[in-house]
């Protein structure tokens, strides 16, 4: 178990709303990740954090923010919530285990439906 | 750019029978790292195995091992004796860099496996 949770996880929001996810660790990793997964598509990276205050942009990061004020919370802010940001978002550390070997532990997921 | 591959969408196996969930990669980068989750129904990402580029023998742990074929640049996952359990998508990626340098995974659109009793 490495500690991650995200909230909330689940959502149903309106069109142009401003929506905030939360994802919070309590092992003081490194990297954070935010993914979302579509059918078809895989997951795919949204934006990730190398740091506190430290973020970059994954491959679909329009319409998507991010902020890291502190090691334990990654948010990710969708500014202005359109229907092709129905998806579930998934929250991920990546840790490493001995030697060259990694893993990326995820969070539990949040569903959010844009009405 | 990295690409990762799954050409099954899907597998019917019998239960008790060894399976071999393809998965194929692209990337020019010479250290990466290949990983295998399981997502079940229930929507969780479960990792199962890992194996970066430079290990030499192939990684296993418990019923799971990694076909792993540099040349090929293909790592399939092997699962022996399937159970009902193991019914769930079944997920590709790699660890590679971003364009700064930092780590990022390359996931695949998965294989979904159902175990039939």
């Amino acid at each position: 178990d490495a500690g991650i949770t995200q909230s909330p996880r689940h959502k149903v929001t309106e069109t142009g709303t401003p929506v905030t996810l939360r994802c919070h660790q309590t092992e003081n990793h490194r990297y954070m990740y935010w993914y979302r997964q579509d059918p078809g598509h895989g997951l795919r990276l949204i934006h990730y954090s190398y740091g506190v205050k430290d973020t970059d942009k994954g491959e679909v990061s329009d319409g998507y923010s991010v902020s890291r004020s502190k090691t334990e919370d990654f948010l990710l802010t969708l500014e202005s919530a359109t229907s092709s940001q129905t998806s579930v978002y998934f929250c991920a550390i990546s840790d490493r285990r001995s030697g060259n070997s990694y893993e990326q532990y995820f969070g539990p997921g949040t569903r959010l439906t844009v009405t | 750019a990295q690409k990762i591959t799954q050409t099954q969408p899907g597998m019917f196996v019998q239960e008790k029978e060894a399976v071999t969930l393809d998965c194929t990669y692209d990337t020019s980068d010479q250290s990466y790292g290949l990983f295998w989750y399981k997502q079940p129904s229930s929507g969780e990402m479960i990792f199962l195995i890992y194996q970066g580029s430079y290990d030499e023998q192939n990684a296993t742990e418990g019923r799971y091992s990694l076909n792993f074929q540099k040349a090929r640049k293909s790592a399939n996952l092997v699962i022996s004796a399937s159970q009902l359990g193991d019914s769930a998508m079944y997920v590709c990626a790699m660890r590679g860099r971003t364009n700064f340098g930092n780590e990022k995974l390359t996931f695949g659109t998965g294989t979904r496996l159902t175990i039939i009793p």
